[in-house]
């Protein structure tokens, strides 16, 4: 069985302040882990992945993810963060090898940037 | 927008009701699926189209019915629903590979009376 954790249902951050979006995982194997940022009455926009290679991934918007296999995290992390970068944020995990198409996605977390 | 569209964008139905949740996708690729969002629940897998062939479902009732008649294309096919089956119904498409992600629809909003 793989699973996503995480642990905070909302993050509140100045704007101009660095922002981070806590994910954990379990997965046998290897992972592939995904960031999706949702909008009020939208579905769901890819961010970035990690598939191998370098930890440190970057994506859109200036948003970037570190993957740590000892700690199984996959942390979002902005330097600087924007009040339009308030929406809600989900991290996703998959098994790197089978067949299985199975996306299992963490319960969101809440940004909001206050200005 | 990320080339995939669902129709409509807000349904409220009664329980004896039959209808039907549209999904179109522009971008070429051969596998789509069918989510439920509810609040403050994670994503839920319903159904995985690849290459028009349903290869997962996962443990959906049989009030939800999807179909898949080219690869552009998923339907979602609803009757006798439940007012617990009020949620956002998400559609997603991705090439079939393991390591892509997923384009996603701007969603139904559904609402069973």
């Amino acid at each position: 069985a793989q699973s996503v954790a995480q642990p905070e249902d909302q993050v509140n951050v100045a704007e101009g302040n660095p922002l981070t979006v806590k994910c954990t995982y379990s997965v046998s194997g290897n992972p592939y882990l995904f960031w999706y940022v949702q909008y009020p009455n939208r579905g769901l926009q890819f961010l970035l992945k990690y598939i191998t290679g370098d930890n440190l991934v970057k994506g859109s918007y200036g948003f970037e993810a570190e993957f740590n296999k000892s700690q199984t995290s996959f942390h979002l992390k902005k330097p600087s963060a924007l009040v339009s970068d308030s929406a809600l944020y989900f991290c996703a995990v998959r098994r790197s090898s089978g067949s299985a198409r199975q996306l299992t996605f963490g319960s969101g977390t809440q940004l909001t940037v206050l200005p | 927008e990320t080339g995939v569209t669902q129709t409509p964008r807000h349904l409220v139905m009664g329980m004896t009701n039959k209808k039907s949740l549209k999904c179109e996708q522009h971008l070429g690729h051969n596998a789509m699926y069918w989510y439920k969002q509810s609040a403050k629940k994670p994503l839920e897998l319903m159904f995985v189209y690849s290459l028009e062939e349903r290869v997962e479902n996962n443990s959906v009732p049989s009030r939800f019915s999807p179909e898949c008649p080219n690869s552009s294309h998923l339907f979602l096919h609803l009757h006798t629903l439940q007012p617990e089956d009020s949620a956002l119904y998400l559609c997603a498409s991705s090439q079939d590979r393991i390591y892509n992600e997923q384009f996603f629809g701007p969603g139904t909003r559904l609402t069973v009376l």
